[in-house]
C-alpha cells in the first residue's frame, strides 16, 4: 500500500521568501506523484504532478517539485512567495497499476503568506 | 475554465436516512470519482467510475454506497443508510483522457 506524509500541518512564509512544503511518500512500486492546491470555498486543483519522466518537475503559479527516490521525497517549491499563494497544499501519490485517479493525499499543509 | 459543479454546497440529514449528493462532472470528462474528508482527516478515495462501471473502490465504500450516471451530466452518490461516520466534506473529480483531476468544491453532509 501507499502512504504520503506532509510534514508540518502550517507553514508560515513571508511575501517574496522561498517556499517549501514537505512531502514524503512510500509505495511498493513507482509511484506517480501530485501536488493539489485549494484555495478557500474551492476544488482541488492540480498544480503539477510527476509521471517517471523529468525528475524536476515545473506546475502552474511558478511550483515545481523534484522527485528524489533515494529519499523517498516530493517536496514543493517556490522560490518567491505571493500573498494569492496562500491555500492549503496537499501532496497525493497514486501507485503504478491501479487506476486512473485513485490517489493516497497526505493531511495537507496549510501556507500562510505575510506581508 | 470548465469546473465541476456540486449541489448542494452543504446537506443535512438524519441517521437512518438516504441521502443523495450530485455532480455534474466536466462535459468531455470520461472518468468520475468521489473522495471524502472527515474533519480533521486526510482527503479519501472511495470510488472511481469509467464507461457507466465501477472501476476501483475502496474499503470505506460498502453496500451502503452506490453511484450512478443516470444521464449524459450528472454523477451521484447516494448512502441509503446514513451513518454518524458518514459525516465528512464529500469531493466529486472528473478527469479525460489526461491524469489531470478537477474536483469540485464539495458538499458538506451532516448527520444528526
Amino acid at each position: 500500500a501507499q502512504s504520503v506524509t506532509q510534514l508540518g500541518s502550517h507553514v508560515s512564509v513571508s511575501e517574496g521568501a522561498l517556499v517549501l512544503l514537505r512531502c514524503n511518500y512510500s509505495s511498493s512500486v513507482p509511484p506517480y506523484l501530485f501536488w493539489y492546491v485549494q484555495y478557500p470555498n474551492q476544488g482541488l486543483q492540480l498544480l503539477l504532478k510527476y509521471t517517471s519522466a523529468a525528475t524536476l518537475v515545473k506546475g502552474i503559479n511558478g511550483f515545481e517539485a523534484e522527485f528524489k527516490k533515494s529519499e523517498t521525497s516530493f517536496h514543493l517549491t517556490k522560490p518567491s512567495a505571493h500573498m494569492s499563494d496562500a491555500a492549503e497544499y496537499f501532496c497525493a501519490v497514486r501507485a503504478g497499476g491501479t487506476s486512473y485517479g485513485k490517489l493516497t493525499f497526505g493531511q495537507g499543509t496549510i501556507l500562510t503568506v505575510h506581508p | 475554465e470548465p469546473e465541476v459543479t456540486q449541489t448542494p454546497s452543504h446537506q443535512v440529514t438524519q441517521m437512518g436516512q438516504e441521502v443523495i449528493l450530485r455532480c455534474v462532472p466536466i462535459s468531455n470528462h470520461l472518468y468520475f470519482y468521489w473522495y471524502r474528508q472527515i474533519l480533521g482527516q486526510k482527503v479519501e478515495f472511495l470510488v472511481s467510475f469509467y464507461n457507466n462501471e465501477i472501476s476501483e473502490k475502496s474499503e470505506i465504500f460498502d453496500d451502503q454506497f452506490s453511484v450512478e450516471r443516470p444521464d449524459g451530466s450528472n454523477f451521484t452518490l447516494k448512502i441509503r443508510s446514513t451513518k454518524l461516520e458518514d459525516s465528512a466534506m464529500y469531493f466529486c473529480a472528473s478527469s479525460g483522457t489526461v491524469e489531470k483531476l478537477f474536483f469540485g468544491s464539495g458538499t458538506q453532509l451532516s448527520v444528526l
